[in-house]
C-alpha cells in the first residue's frame, strides 16, 4: 500500500512570498496519476494540478506542480491571499482501482 | 455542469448504519467510463478515500473499511449510495460524493455526519 507523506504540515508566509509544497511517495508512483488539490474552510476540495504539472481548467500559471517517481512538489511563485489554505496530494492506483490522499499541508499567513 | 448533492440524515447512532445518497444532475451516472466515489474528512484532519462504483457496477473500496461498506448506484435516479455499518464516534466526519478516474474532478459539497447516542 502506498502512503503519501506531505510536508511541511504547516507553512507560514506572507503574500508575495514563493511556497513550496512536497509530497512523498513510499514507493514509486506514476505521473500521469498524481494530483494536487486546494481545500478552504467549509469548502470541497478543488483540483489543481493532475498528471504531476499539468493545470486543471481555471488554474493561475502561479501554481506549479512537478516530480517523478517517489518525490513530487507543488510549487505557488507568489502567493496571493486567497491562496491561504490547505493542500493535498492524491494519487490513483489502478490495481485494484484506489485513491490514496496526502496528510495535506497547511499555508498560512504569517 | 454537472453537480453532485449529498442527502442523508446528519445524526445516527453508534452501532447502526449510517446511510447516504449522492443525486448527481447535470449528466448521466451511467453514460460515462467515470467511476462514482465516496470521501470522507473528519472534523480538522484529512481527506480519507471510502470507495468507488464503476459506472459499470463494480465496486472498489478502501481496505481499512471494506468490512462495513457497501456502495450501490441506481441508475433510474442518477444516484448512488454509501452504507457503512457498525458506526463509531470514529466515523463521525463531513462525507464528500465525487466523481473520479484517475483524479477527482468532481465533488459533492459534502454533508456532515456525527456519531452520537
Amino acid at each position: 500500500e502506498i502512503v503519501l507523506t506531505q510536508s511541511p504540515g504547516t507553512l507560514s508566509l506572507s503574500p508575495g512570498e514563493r511556497a513550496t509544497l512536497s509530497c512523498r511517495a513510499s514507493q514509486s508512483v506514476s505521473s500521469s496519476y498524481l494530483a494536487w488539490y486546494q481545500q478552504k474552510p467549509g469548502q470541497a476540495p478543488r483540483l489543481l494540478i493532475y498528471g504531476a504539472s499539468s493545470r486543471a481548467t481555471g488554474i493561475p500559471d502561479r501554481f506549479s506542480g512537478s516530480g517523478s517517481g517517489t518525490d513530487f512538489t507543488l510549487t505557488i511563485s507568489r502567493l496571493e491571499p486567497e491562496d491561504f489554505a490547505v493542500y493535498y496530494c492524491q494519487q490513483y492506483g489502478s490495481s485494484p482501482p484506489k485513491l490514496t490522499f496526502g496528510g495535506g499541508t497547511k499555508v498560512e499567513i504569517k | 455542469q454537472l453537480q453532485l448533492q449529498e442527502s442523508g440524515p446528519g445524526l445516527v447512532k453508534p452501532s447502526e448504519t449510517l446511510s447516504l445518497t449522492c443525486t448527481v444532475s447535470g449528466g448521466s451516472i451511467s453514460s460515462s467510463s467515470y467511476y462514482w466515489g465516496w470521501i470522507r474528512q473528519p472534523p480538522g484532519k484529512g481527506l480519507e478515500w471510502i470507495g468507488s462504483i464503476y459506472y459499470s457496477g463494480s465496486t472498489y473500496y478502501n481496505p481499512s473499511l471494506k468490512s462495513r461498506v457497501t456502495i450501490s448506484v441506481d441508475t433510474s435516479k442518477n444516484q448512488f449510495s454509501l452504507k457503512l455499518s457498525s458506526v463509531t464516534a470514529a466515523d463521525t466526519a463531513v462525507y464528500y460524493c465525487a466523481r473520479h478516474w484517475s483524479t477527482i474532478d468532481y465533488w459533492g459539497q459534502g454533508t456532515l455526519v456525527t456519531v452520537s447516542s
